[in-house]
């Protein structure tokens, strides 16, 4: 089984700040998925990277296979960015298992 | 992009009592549906897989006979919490996925309980 590592817990940044949230995982994947949770609870995906990079708006995500490793970048930071970040993989083999989810990182922009 | 509902949003029940949540698909034959628990300040936690017209495959140490699942449709399945207690208290999320997107996941909104 998968295990999936992200840092920081807590970041607490200024509006206008760059952000990056890192995601480590143990074993071979098919695809991770970059997860933003808001405070009632409700996912949204962002992303789904199997490698390189993805870009939606202010929004970057990257991925390094040989690594095992992937960052999401915020740039340009709004309150409304505020929220907890969920890094979650798909073990290799084609993804019939569910996602393994790492613990997230809580995220809070101040004006 | 897919949308995937749950119903109901929140539910406050009597211990002992069996709760039963909706995860549909809107606008997508899901295939594959997935029930995820979340405990309060901890990640997500996959309970069960279910597949359209077959038994559900649940997770080391989650309960089948206390968590009934059924996917009866390629838009529908059920998850009941069956004699609900106070340590089933959880946000419970469904994820589908599609057979032509086989790594993309739709989540739901999520269901809070709380057992009393």
């Amino acid at each position: 089984k998968n295990e999936v590592e992200q840092s920081p817990q807590n970041l607490t940044a200024q509006e206008g700040e760059f952000i990056t949230i890192n995601c480590s995982y143990s074993v071979g994947i098919s695809a991770l998925h970059w997860l933003q949770q808001h405070p009632g609870g409700g996912i949204v995906s962002l992303f789904m990277l199997s490698s390189g990079k993805k870009k939606h708006g202010r929004l970057i995500a990257t991925i390094n296979i040989q690594e095992k490793h992937s960052s999401l970048h915020i740039t340009a930071s709004h309150p409304r960015d505020s929220a907890v970040y969920i890094c979650a993989v798909n073990d290799s083999g084609g993804g019939a298992d569910g996602l393994t989810f790492g613990k997230g990182t809580h995220l809070i922009i101040q004006p | 992009g897919a949308v995937v509902s749950q119903h109901p949003s929140r539910v406050i029940c009597k211990s002992g009592t069996s709760v039963k949540i909706e995860c549909r698909s809107l606008d997508f034959q899901a295939t594959t549906m997935f029930w995820y628990r979340q405990f309060p300040k901890q990640s997500l936690m996959l309970m069960a897989t279910s597949n359209e017209g077959s038994k559900a495959t649940y997770e080391q140490g989650v309960e089948k006979d206390k968590f009934l699942i059924n996917h009866a449709s390629l838009t529908l399945s059920t998850l009941t919490v069956t004699s609900a207690h106070p340590e089933d208290s959880s946000f419970y999320i469904c994820s589908a996925r599609t057979l032509r997107l086989q790594e993309t996941q739709y989540f739901g909104p999520g269901t809070r309980l709380l057992v009393l």
